[in-house]
């Protein structure tokens, strides 16, 4: 079946822009998770969401990052006000349940000039 | 949060040959392990993964070896190929409230020469 999907792809950006990366989960997948990979680095968790509520947002490095699930599918992350310390891949991640195996995108690729 | 490490940055192996991937782990207490793997432009891809109460879990091609003892996980990878070229990640579960957070290090990158 088709796996997590997101989009955009790659996305530029000039500091101080806001950006909303896109996540379409696996169908029937409860759990959605956003992580943050920096070149050469490993993951670093962000926010997870069970269904349209996110228990956990430990892992959001500053007010200016914000997620939000809708109908228990589709979810997007926005960062306002980029920073150049915010480029990165954001990969989300989804799974039948919390703590089940998770399933990657291919992630969003962000530069921000 | 715990650290989950990998013995060796970089491997390169001969197309045909076995590979092995070492990680080391600190959570004396995780239960749970899984191997990722990641290659160039895309998101880590699930391989394998072992409870705590396994010492081996064979896959196809891949098998997985856990030292409680040591603290310590390897990927074995049987007869090499070129699709096998990625970074490797182990993560590491620990048991309690988060561990849903997967933690990866900076992974082992796979190299694998023709």
């Amino acid at each position: 079946g088709a796996g997590v999907s997101q989009s955009p792809s790659n996305k530029v950006t000039e500091k101080g822009k806001d950006v909303e990366l896109r996540c379409d989960p696996i169908s029937g997948h409860t759990a959605l998770y956003w992580y943050r990979q920096s070149l050469g680095q490993g993951l670093e968790f962000l926010i997870y969401f069970q269904g349209n509520s996110a228990p956990d947002k430990s892992g959001l490095p500053s007010d200016r990052f914000s997620a939000e699930r809708t109908g228990g599918s589709v979810s997007t992350l926005t960062i306002q006000r980029t920073q150049q310390e915010d480029s990165a891949v954001y990969l989300c991640a989804s799974s039948r349940a919390i703590s089940e195996t998770q399933y990657f995108g291919p992630g969003t690729r962000l530069l921000v000039l | 949060g715990e650290s989950v490490g990998l013995h060796l940055p970089t491997l390169s192996v001969q197309e045909g040959d076995n590979s092995i991937i070492n990680c080391a782990y600190s959570n004396s207490a995780s239960d749970y392990f899984i191997w990722y793997k990641q290659e160039s432009g895309k998101g880590p891809q699930f391989i394998i993964d072992i409870r705590s109460n396994m010492d081996k879990r064979q896959g196809q091609r891949v098998t997985v070896l856990l030292n409680k003892t040591v603290k310590h996980l390897s990927l074995q990878i049987a007869a090499t190929q070129p699709g096998d070229s990625a970074v490797y990640f182990c993560a590491e579960i620990p048991p309690g409230h988060n561990d849903y957070k997967l933690s990866f290090g900076a992974g082992t990158t796979v190299t694998v020469r023709a």
